[in-house]
């Protein structure tokens, strides 16, 4: 298994813009999270799924945040539009029994 | 969830045992205790989990105090590729499967 799957692996935007963040879990997985790493504020969970359906968002910082899972296969999410203060590394997750499993990370810089 | 307290830095030799300790005074009967680890630009890495029992697997030992206020982490024999941010965490049982990440251990691993 090729594990959790996140694109882009960077991304460089300028303040204003739209910026979409997309996950492929691992298959058979039924839990999907969305987590955001800066300096200062460390790991930090935004929102997490169930069979597709989101189960908790009160991580998440604002309206210009929003997170969607199609399919079992497949989650975005989304920054509309991003700020400086959005810039972070984002973390994808899917979850088996008792582990979650990390993807590589997003690094997101917003100019 | 219960919080946790770890202290913010350890070293170790190459070859030694690390332990690597956690205070979580405040745990409640049904919450169990994680043990993540992130190693420098990587997502998370699940180690071990416990509830009562002390625990082992491939990667580490866990030991917890019999009043469960405290546990510990053991890596038998550190490598230079244990270097990372240790993150011990309480989740509660049942179906809520978020995990609230402190600011962890840097454990180094000096050759």
């Amino acid at each position: 298994d090729a594990g959790v799957i996140q694109s882009p692996r960077h991304e460089v935007t300028e303040m204003g813009q739209e910026v979409t963040l997309r996950c492929k879990p691992i298959s058979g997985h039924d839990y999907l999270f969305w987590y955001r790493q800066t300096m200062m504020r460390g790991l930090e969970l935004l929102i997490y799924f169930n069979n597709n359906v989101p189960i908790d968002d009160s991580g998440m910082p604002e309206d210009r945040f929003s997170a969607k899972m199609p399919n079992a296969s497949f989650s975005t999410l989304k920054i509309q539009p991003s700020e400086p203060r959005d810039s972070a590394v984002y973390f994808c997750a899917s979850r088996t029994r008792n582990e979650q499993f990390f993807g590589p990370g997003t690094r997101l810089t917003v100019l | 969830d219960a919080k946790t307290t770890q202290p913010p830095s350890m070293d170790c030799a190459e070859g030694r045992a690390a332990n690597l300790p956690c205070n979580h005074s405040t745990i409640s009967g049904n919450e169990y205790v994680y043990w993540y680890r992130q190693i420098h630009s990587q997502g998370p890495q699940y180690i071990i989990h416990g509830l009562k029992n002390n625990e082992t697997n491939e990667m580490a030992s866990l030991i917890i105090t019999e009043d469960r206020k405290s546990s510990t982490l053991i890596l038998p024999h550190a490598t230079l590729r244990d270097t990372a941010v240790y993150y011990c965490i309480v989740r509660s049982g049942g179906s809520n499967y978020k995990l609230t990440f402190g600011k962890g251990t840097l454990l180094t691993v000096n050759p």
